[in-house]
């Protein structure tokens, strides 16, 4: 109940293409849901963030969809770049305990 | 601005030695975590404070301990190494709720042989 799966483990995009990295919750207690960006040899850095009371938030290139009946949300990317080649980690945020629960993570690779 | 500074980058333990790995942060946050992150998972919350004097466990606490005398330090205690123990460790903080680290580290790797 406290996971959060993310996919897909690995990603290869094209300069100038959409990136899609999902997420999937089981816990209905969960009430924000960041996504951090992960550069080799570095901490993650908080990326965007979403409350389930919105379907969707973008900022810049950046786009989080949130489903709250599927229990799904997702981050696109537009336009990627080169520089967006990084690890990407979706977390859940119990309203419960306070406690933050990252997925996996998905390496993504923009080629030039 | 420093931010979240962590020390040391790198260290090699022998099985059963202690050692501390240090996080201060210059941001006057309350809330501070320590994550430990393995190869091809998530970070996994080991200890979390919300303020000076305060501190609560997380997901994988055990074999840890944790102090918070200040609001600017919280170093993480291994006091018996173990091999599970390797692993990348990063320090966060935040401004708001427990829970939202928005700031962290570049983080401690650590090896057990």
């Amino acid at each position: 109940q406290q996971q959060v799966k993310q996919s897909p483990q690995s990603l290869i995009v094209q300069k100038g293409g959409i990136s899609i990295i999902n997420c999937a919750y089981e816990n209905t207690a969960f009430d924000y849901f960041p996504w951090y960006q992960q550069f080799p040899g570095k901490g993650p850095a908080l990326l965007i963030a979403i409350r389930p009371d919105v379907s969707e938030k973008k900022e810049g290139r950046f786009t989080i969809s949130f489903n709250k009946s599927a229990k799904q949300f997702s981050l696109h990317i537009m336009d990627s770049q080169p520089g967006d080649s990084a690890t990407y980690f979706c977390a859940a945020l119990s309203g419960n305990t306070g406690k933050l629960i990252f997925g996996q993570g998905t390496t993504l690779q923009v080629k030039p | 601005n420093a931010g979240v500074t962590q020390t040391p980058k790198f260290r090699i333990l022998k099985i059963g030695q202690s050692m501390t790995l240090q996080c201060t942060q210059d941001m006057n946050h309350n809330y501070m975590y320590w994550y430990r992150q393995d190869p091809g998972m998530g970070l996994k919350l080991i200890y979390y404070s919300v303020g000076a004097g305060i501190t609560d466990k997380g997901e994988v606490p055990n074999g840890y301990n944790v102090s918070r005398s200040t609001t600017e330090d919280f170093p993480l205690r291994l006091e018996l190494a173990a091999p599970s123990q390797t692993s990348v460790y990063f320090c966060a903080s935040s401004y708001r709720r427990v829970g939202q680290p928005q700031h962290f580290g570049d983080g401690t790797r650590l090896s057990i042989l």
